[in-house]
């Protein structure tokens, strides 16, 4: 099983600033990595795939990058609609999600 | 609009079963893949089971094999999941999505929330 591993946990950063979250696989996954964005009491939502592609109707203040074990989501300007749980998923070798990061205000 | 609905979550004891289902609407249902992925309360999320378009290649986490079962009605545009031999670690939201390309998860729906307690 390849394990995804989500750095920080929690990450205080004010609207308007940029918050970069850390995604780390245990093996290579290529490029096949995707983030989705979680607030209470709802569903995830696909922010990108493919490492680094947005997905429909994604705000382009939502960047993705990297490959093989480490993958980056950066969020520029920081909305207060931008804070909420984020989890990484790869796709290479079945599915397995990170532990999620907390983006929480400043 | 792509439309996900889940049903059939409730309170079941240790040893009991339940069937979930997922109404879809908004596309072309029998032409993707699709899976359930359920999420522990206060936890990350937790892959459980995919099936193909077609319905005939099922795919399961160790965590469930044996024990439950996804299946599709390409007809009635509903995916289910029964779920046997329930365990108090099987507490979770049970979220049907949609997989595009047999990848990653596009659509998700709100989710139905199983609870196994005595």
């Amino acid at each position: 099983e390849i394990v995804m591993t989500q750095s920080p946990a929690t990450l205080s950063v004010s609207p308007g600033e940029r918050a970069t979250l850390s995604c780390r696989a245990s093996h290579s996954v290529s490029s096949n990595l995707a983030w989705y964005q979680q607030k209470p009491g709802q569903a995830p939502r696909l922010l990108i795939y493919g490492a680094s592609t947005r997905a429909t109707g994604i705000p382009a203040r939502f960047s993705g990058s990297g490959s093989g074990t480490e993958f980056t989501l950066t969020i520029s300007s920081l909305q207060s609609e931008d804070f909420a749980l984020y989890y990484c998923q790869q796709y290479y070798n079945w599915y397995t999600f990170g532990q999620g990061t907390k983006l929480e205000i400043k | 609009e792509v439309q996900l609905l889940e049903s059939g979550g409730g309170l079941v004891q240790p040893g009991g079963s339940l069937r979930l289902s997922c109404a879809a609407s908004g596309f072309t249902f029998s032409n993707y893949a699709m899976s359930w992925v359920r999420q522990a309360p206060g936890e990350g999320l937790d892959w459980v089971s995919s099936i193909s378009d077609s319905g005939d290649r099922p795919y399961y986490a160790d965590s469930v094999k044996g024990r439950f079962t996804i299946s599709r009605d390409n007809s009635k545009n509903t995916l289910s999941l029964q779920v046997n031999s329930l365990r108090a670690e099987d507490t979770a939201v049970y979220y049907c999505a949609k997989l595009l390309r047999s990848e990653f998860f596009d659509y998700w729906g709100q989710g139905t929330l199983v609870i196994v307690s005595s």
